[in-house]
């Protein structure tokens, strides 16, 4: 399996600051890479697919960059309800699509 | 808009067999490939597997000899059985679209989870 490692863990921040989160994989995606933000209580949303594609809908203070085995997420200007756990996912092959162990993105 | 429900037990019995149904509505389940994904409470994701409308799957070999998906295309639904259940198998199970883009194997739409709690 390819293991996804996300850094940090956890992360604290302000509203206005921007902020990134890592994803390294175990081997080369290229970059079949998605992100995902969730929510106490809720299901996970797309945020980004294909390492950098942003999904219809979603704002533009999220980016995605990275190929091969680095990826990052980055918050332009954190809004107050940015604040979630975030997951990255690959998506090389399905056996087995696998996701990082998530960044929960705090308020300090 | 297209949505998707989980249904079914939220209590299955040790050495039993869980299973859910994900209803889809506003889209036709031949159209897109479907996964079930589910995260233990306070824990992180994992993928179950995925099917297509002719029968197609693909299972996490984690689970595989415990899993079997199907689909109704008549009902617009997609359903799962894990056997043999655990304690370790309590978990929200969501059910999801994958993504259509070539080569997409991401999730863009998902359901709004179901707890199953394994216990006696």
């Amino acid at each position: 399996d390819i293991q996804m490692t996300q850094s940090p863990s956890t992360l604290s921040a302000s509203v206005g600051d921007r902020v990134t989160i890592t994803c390294r994989a175990s081997q080369s995606i290229s970059s079949w890479l998605a992100w995902y933000q969730q929510k106490p209580g809720k299901a996970p949303e797309l945020l980004i697919y294909m390492a950098s594609t942003l999904e219809s809908g979603v704002p533009s203070r999220f980016s995605g960059s990275g190929s091969g085995t680095e990826f990052t997420l980055t918050i332009s200007s954190l809004q107050p309800h940015d604040f979630a756990t975030y997951y990255c996912q690959q998506y090389l092959s399905f056996s087995p699509i696998t996701f990082g162990q998530g960044t929960r993105l705090e308020i300090k | 808009q297209v949505q998707l429900q989980e249904s079914g037990p939220g209590l299955v019995q040790p050495s039993e067999t869980l299973s859910l149904t994900c209803s889809v509505s506003g889209a036709s389940i031949s159209s897109h490939y479907w996964s079930w994904i589910r995260q233990p409470a306070g824990k992180g994701l994992e993928w179950i597997g995925r099917i297509f409308t002719i029968g197609s799957t693909k299972y996490n070999p984690s689970l595989k000899s415990r899993v079997t998906m199907s689909v109704e295309t008549s009902k617009n639904q997609f359903s799962l059985k894990v056997s043999s259940v655990t304690a370790a198998d309590t978990a929200v199970y969501f059910c999801a679209r994958v993504g259509s883009t070539v080569g997409a194997a991401y999730f863009d739409l998902w359901g709004q989870g179901i707890l199953v709690s394994v216990s006696s």
